[in-house]
């Protein structure tokens, strides 16, 4: 078990669906993230959140809309999704962007495995 | 632009020892991380290196060279649950920059 928290683990949907991926820590993280991985891939970053606001946004399609609604959650919320967006969603977590806490890791969660039909 | 090397794919034997290298070309360095991914799983945290030198953790270290752009990662007493990826991953200066920048992984097989 991992002290980040994904759900669901699994979704499937529809290119016209709308859907969102949640991810919660309470470690008292200020930094969250979200990755996408495909298979044999490493993770690509999509967005970083510092402080409940959006600090990188990685020229990520509009169909993927990310929200902080506070400091412990982060949202992934989806929409007309393509099938090449079929991957691995990681949320990560670190205790601050700033370069004095460089040293500390990121925490992954388990990911939701998305399949787009 | 930011490039990370590592080997794709290593074998190795149960109970041997195994180095994985590492080679980074970044514009700026706060330090390299070590990941340990099982497939399907959550990548999780292996070592941190930001000066040169051995960091050792139990059956694995880390090694980095700052002036030659590199690190290994060293696993001893190979052990059947060690078969993962492993991902070298440099911590950039944070300005507007990608805070994390990962190598493609290498996929470490040990076999009896």
């Amino acid at each position: 078990d991992t002290e980040v928290t994904q759900t669901p683990k699994h979704l499937v949907m529809g290119m016209t669906n709308k859907k969102s991926l949640k991810c919660e820590q309470h470690m008292g993280h200020r930094a969250m993230y979200w990755y996408k991985q495909k298979a044999k891939k490493p993770p690509e970053l999509m967005f970083v959140y510092s402080y409940e606001k959006l600090s990188i946004n990685e020229s990520v399609p509009s169909r993927f809309s990310p929200e902080c609604p506070n400091s412990s959650l982060l949202n992934l919320h989806l929409h007309a999704l393509q099938p090449e967006d079929s991957a691995l969603y990681l949320c990560a977590s670190s205790l601050d962007l700033d370069r004095i806490y460089s040293n500390q890791p990121q925490h992954f969660g388990d990911g939701t495995r998305l399949s787009i039909l | 632009g930011q490039n990370i090397d590592q080997p794709t794919e290593m074998t190795a034997t149960e109970g041997a020892i195994v180095q994985i290298n590492c080679t980074y070309q970044t514009s700026g360095f706060n330090g390299l991380f070590w990941y340990q991914q099982h497939a399907g799983e959550a990548p999780t945290f292996l070592s941190y290196n930001v000066l040169d030198g051995l960091e050792e953790k139990g059956r694995f270290s880390s090694f980095l060279s700052r002036s030659k752009g590199y690190s290994y990662l060293l696993l001893k007493e190979l052990q059947m649950k060690d078969s993962a990826s492993y991902l070298c991953a440099v911590s950039l200066s944070f300005s507007g920059n990608t805070p994390l920048v990962f190598g493609k992984g290498t996929r470490l097989s040990v076999i009896a």
